[in-house]
Parts: C-alpha cells; structure tokens; sequence
C-alpha cells in the first residue's frame, strides 16, 4: 500500500529554535513535494526533491531514497514559520499522475 | 517560482446555484491541472485530474455531473458546482503541473484555493 507518514503531528517551538519534520514513505517514489500552507488555506510549493538535499533561506530539504526518508529543516525559526507542513510524494508505481500526501504536520513558533 | 492564480477566493452562495472556480497558470502552460477539496482539519482529497483538450478523470465517489471541469486551454482550467447544498462547502484548491522544461519538470504548483460556503 502506498503511505506517507508524518512526524510529529503537532511541533511548538520557540523562536530561534531549529526545527526539523519527518516524512516517511513505503515505496519508490518518482519525487516529493513539501509544501506549506497557512491559516488563511493558500499552498505554497517550497521544495520539490527527488536525491539529495535542497537549500532555500531558512528551509532545507533532504531526502534518503534508501531510507525511503525526508526531512525538512527551518533553521532560526520565525512566528511567520507557524503553519502545517505536508509532505507530499508521487509514487513510481500505481497512478503516477496523482500525489499522496502526509497528514500534515501543524507547526506552532512562540515569540 | 511559477504561479497558479484562483478566482475567486471565497465565495458564499444560496443552496441550488452553480458556482465557477477558475484556475490559472500565470507564468507556464499546465497540460495537467488537479482539483482538491480540503475539509477542516484534514488533508487534500483529489477530485479530479484534468487535461488540456480532453475529459477529466474523477476519483472514485466525485460525481462528474455535479462538479464541472473544463480544461480548455493550456492555462485554465475551471471547476463548476452545480446545485451546489450546504455539503459542498469546503476548500478548493486546484494545482497546475508544468508541462516540462529542463528548469521544473514535473514540478506541481499550487493555487491559493477558494473557500465555498453554500447557505
């Protein structure tokens, strides 16, 4: 069965903070997407991998295709940080066209 | 980064009217565009996948009647709810898939959504 799995659920951190979310999947997978999404609802695309790690400002996006792992780092975290993460995979078998996505994880940086 | 545009961003409408949500690709042409549905608290759901210039491919338990798709060009794609009831209200949001270059191929890039409240 194609699955995504997010770690933690929930994450409150304190400014400054290094904060790191995981994602795990069951099969091969032709790419993954981590995406952000505020509380006004709008999804913002920050990284699409498929090997190796991704650096943009703050964030950065790794990923272990052996591992069948990704994680995504926001290092000197910010309040305009809080918002849910999802991690988002298109597998390499079954319905290639469509993404399956994590579960979300909601992310909460204190002042 | 490319963009995908939603109009409008919310809408409320009477229970029985249609409602047309229009998505685009503002800056690169999306042969595939996908339309989601978000409830409260939960992930996406996709409804359909639509392709420029042929029919929309529905999940199972989206009724293709009632919501509309039409993909007519390269940059637009729209979703119509028709008869629209209290049940329908929720978050849509549509994604445009780059048609591939070197740069951000098979990139999927999404819109800001729009919330639906049907009275």
């Amino acid at each position: 069965k194609n699955e995504v799995e997010q770690s933690p659920q929930n994450l409150t951190a304190q400014e400054g903070e290094f904060i790191t979310i995981n994602c795990s999947y069951s099969v091969g997978i032709s790419a993954l997407h981590w995406l952000q999404q505020h509380p006004g609802g709008g999804i913002v695309s920050l990284f699409m991998l498929s090997s190796g790690k991704k650096k943009h400002g703050r964030l950065i996006a790794t990923i272990n295709i052996q591992e069948k792992h990704s994680s995504l780092h926001i290092t000197a975290s910010h309040p305009r940080d809080s918002a849910v993460y999802i991690c988002a995979v298109r597998f390499s078998s079954g319905s290639a066209r469509q993404l399956t996505f994590g579960s979300g994880t909601q992310l909460t940086v204190l002042p | 980064g490319a963009v995908v545009s939603q109009h409008p961003s919310w809408v409320i409408c009477k229970s029985g009217t249609s409602v047309k949500i229009e998505c685009r690709s503002l800056d690169f042409q999306a042969t595939t565009m996908f339309w989601y549905r978000q409830f409260p608290k939960q992930s996406l759901m996709l409804m359909a996948t639509s392709n420029e210039g042929s029919k929309a491919t529905y999940e199972q338990g989206v009724e293709k009647d009632k919501f509309l798709i039409n993909h007519a060009s390269l940059t637009l794609s729209t979703l119509t709810v028709t008869s629209a009831h209290p049940e329908d209200s929720s978050f849509y949001i549509c994604s445009a898939r780059d048609r591939g270059t070197q740069r951000s191929y098979n990139e999927q890039f999404f819109g800001p959504g729009t919330r639906l409240t049907v009275l």
